[in-house]
């Protein structure tokens, strides 16, 4: 049984940077052709892919927003880590973690963290 | 960079059938993925690959694709299926994941 949980905090400043990170269980990232992505909801609007790492270590960004981010894994651990810079309020938004086996889709999603960034 | 274009709303009666389109182009050469996003919840596959569906979704709802647009069909609709449903493509010429702007499914 595939299960993701995304953990971080719930508000975060203006230009500050924001840490998530993803637990997961069900699955090694370790194994040929797994992934994990993370996506974003801000409220009242669609969904929106931010990145995403491979078993291999390989890594992709959203072309908008790759000079911000970083993702980065813990195989040991089973967790995933984005970061994200300079955080904006419009950057305010439900983060999810999803799995997925080479180009998709996302078949198991974690429940979704709410960031807030404001001062 | 690459854009799915989704109706913002349909609405349906009870037991008819939904249709909700996703435009893009070139769509033909890519595979469409469906989700379902229930208020408050996180967004579930319904369909893979433009018709496959992953176990548990009932054979009422089916995908399928013509020219530049595919299309997720719900049949006999309940009040349970009302949700945001998004369509969803990898863009290989970018390495980018899309997902289209979503479409609130409302059952009368």
């Amino acid at each position: 049984q595939i299960t993701l949980k995304e953990s971080g905090p719930t508000l975060v400043k203006p230009t500050q940077t924001l840490t998530l990170t993803c637990t997961f269980s069900g699955f090694s990232l370790s194994t040929t052709a797994v992934g994990v992505g993370w996506i974003r909801q801000p409220p009242g609007k669609a969904l929106e892919w931010l990145a995403l790492i491979y078993w291999n270590d390989a890594k992709r960004y959203s072309p908008s927003l790759q000079s911000r981010l970083t993702i980065t894994a813990d195989t040991s651990k089973n967790q995933v880590v984005l970061t994200m810079t300079n955080m904006d309020p419009v950057d305010t938004a439900t983060y999810y973690c999803a799995h997925m086996i080479w180009s998709g889709p996302f078949d198991y999603w974690g429940q979704g963290a709410l960031v807030t960034v404001s001062s | 960079s690459y854009v799915l274009t989704q109706p913002p709303s349909v609405s349906v009666a009870p037991g008819q059938a939904a249709k909700i389109t996703c435009g893009g182009s070139n769509i033909g050469g890519k595979s469409v993925h469906w989700y379902q996003q229930r208020p408050g919840q996180a967004p579930v596959q319904v369909v893979y690959d433009e018709r496959d569906r992953p176990s548990g979704i009932p054979e009422r709802v089916s995908g399928s694709k013509s020219g530049n647009t595919a299309t997720l069909t719900i049949s006999r609709v309940e009040a349970g299926d009302e949700a945001d449903y998004y369509c969803q493509v990898w863009d290989s010429s970018h390495d980018d994941w899309v997902f289209g702007g979503g479409t609130k499914l409302t059952v009368l």
